[in-house]
């Protein structure tokens, strides 16, 4: 199993492009997360998805977007990107019995 | 608003100490308990999974305890190395709203040879 892979790995945006932030799992997880993390501070939740075709907002989504058209796939969407968005961003999938299995990252710095 | 504190926000000991972080949270709907540790620049890594119907996990040198009726978890280290050198979060699942994870702020761990 690969677990839960992220692409891109790094990511420079310019004030007001867009980019979608890729997130796959192979371990059939209904429970998928995105998250971010700003330097030298915790994670925060943005969006997360109990399965297929059913979104919810976490902490802090403005400026984010988010689908679940498969079981594997949890992309999250950067609409007009602001310099208050660079950090870096996470996605996960959770088993009830083994927690919550993160991804490698995405650094995104918008310029 | 649910909270989850880590004490010491950072620590430095010398190789070979055992070492206890502490995981403190408000929340009383936190039924999982879950630790992680994070190299610099990378991603997280699952270290323990308590779930509610358990008062501690052990992995290794690791063991990791949960009291909910105190709001407090531990990770206690045996025998540090300098490889455990990291960042270790912890986090409460709450069993509504998606299971999500509510993280403390972390641990930085220095273990100096």
């Amino acid at each position: 199993n690969a677990g839960v892979t992220q692409t891109p790995k790094f990511r420079i945006l310019k004030i007001g492009q867009s980019m979608t932030l890729q997130c796959t799992q192979d371990m059939n997880h209904n429970y998928m997360y995105w998250y971010r993390q700003d330097p030298g501070m915790g994670l925060k939740l943005i969006y997360y998805s109990v399965g297929a075709g059913i979104t919810d907002k976490g902490e802090v989504p403005n400026g984010y977007n988010v689908s679940r058209s498969t079981t594997e796939d949890f992309p999250l969407r950067l609409e007009l990107a602001a310099p208050s968005q660079t950090s870096v961003y996470f996605c996960a999938s959770s088993s009830l019995s083994y927690g919550q299995f993160f991804g490698p990252g995405t650094r995104l710095t918008v310029l | 608003k649910q909270e989850v504190t880590q004490i010491p926000a950072a620590l430095s000991v010398p190789e070979g100490e055992n070492l206890v972080l502490n995981c403190s949270f408000t929340d009383s709907a936190i039924y999982n308990l879950q630790w992680f540790r994070q190299d610099p620049g990378k991603g997280l890594t699952s270290l323990l999974l308590i779930q509610s119907s358990q008062r501690e996990q052990t992995s290794g040198r690791l063991n990791a305890s949960l009291d909910k009726s105190s709001g407090r978890s531990t990770l206690y280290i045996a025998a540090s190395q300098p490889g455990d050198s990291a960042t270790y979060l912890c986090a409460g699942q709450r069993r509504n709203a998606g299971n999500m994870l509510t993280f403390g702020g972390g641990t930085r761990l220095m273990v100096k040879p």
